[in-house]
């Protein structure tokens, strides 16, 4: 158990739809980053954000956005979902927002029908 | 594209030595070298990380070569457990790109 969470685990919804997926870091990890991994395809970072500001930026789509709060929870919004957004999102975690271990997630897994 | 070039599969035999190579020829003097594994669809494993020295921990050694420019991760007794997909990543100024990794099977 790397002290991460997401939820939900799963997702099922239609194209064109909305769904938000959350994060909760490691207690005293203040940065979150996220992670798309579509069926059998590596991992492609999408978005990092160090307490509460946006650090660094991927492959992120521009229908696809994220925040993080002062809680220091982050939620990753997609949006007008496509066939091809089905995949597992990770999102993790590390101390600091520069070169630092990150720990991940067990994922959510989204499947857009 | 990943700064990383890992073999796509390997085999190793339970309680052998497990080395898996990474070339990273472009790495930057301030970047640093990690290792994470990923077991079926379960969120990546933090394994071991280095900069210019060979690192060792509980899980893993890493030795890295003295131009920097690859990396071999060697788990000293595989067991079936260490069957997963592996990357190697070069981290540095926020810039994370993952490779395909390298499917290890371990086998009986």
């Amino acid at each position: 158990d790397s002290g991460v969470t997401q939820t939900p685990k799963h997702l099922i919804t239609a194209t064109g739809q909305r769904v938000t997926l959350r994060c909760s870091p490691r207690s005293g990890d203040l940065s979150v980053y996220w992670y798309q991994q579509s069926l059998d395809q590596g991992l492609q970072f999408l978005i990092q954000y160090y307490n509460g500001e946006e650090r660094a930026k991927g492959n992120i789509l521009e229908r696809f956005s994220a925040q993080q709060f002062p809680d220091l929870h982050s939620e990753l919004n997609l949006s007008s979902l496509e066939l091809g957004d089905s995949a597992l999102y990770f999102c993790a975690s590390s101390v600091g927002g520069y070169q630092e271990t990150q720990y991940f997630g067990p994922g959510t897994r989204l499947l857009v029908l | 594209d990943a700064k990383t070039t890992q073999p796509p599969s390997m085999d190793c035999a339970e309680g052998r030595a497990a080395n898996l190579p990474c070339n990273h020829s472009t790495i930057s003097g301030n970047e640093y070298v990690y290792w994470y594994r990923q077991i079926h669809s379960q969120g990546p494993q933090y394994i071991i990380h280095g900069l210019k020295n060979n690192e060792t921990n509980e899980m893993a050694s890493l030795i890295i070569t003295e131009d920097r420019k690859s990396s071999t991760l060697i788990l000293p007794h595989a067991t079936l457990r260490d069957t997963a997909v592996y990357y190697c990543i070069v981290i540095g100024n926020n810039d994370m790109r993952f490779g395909a990794g390298t499917r290890l099977t371990v086998k009986p």
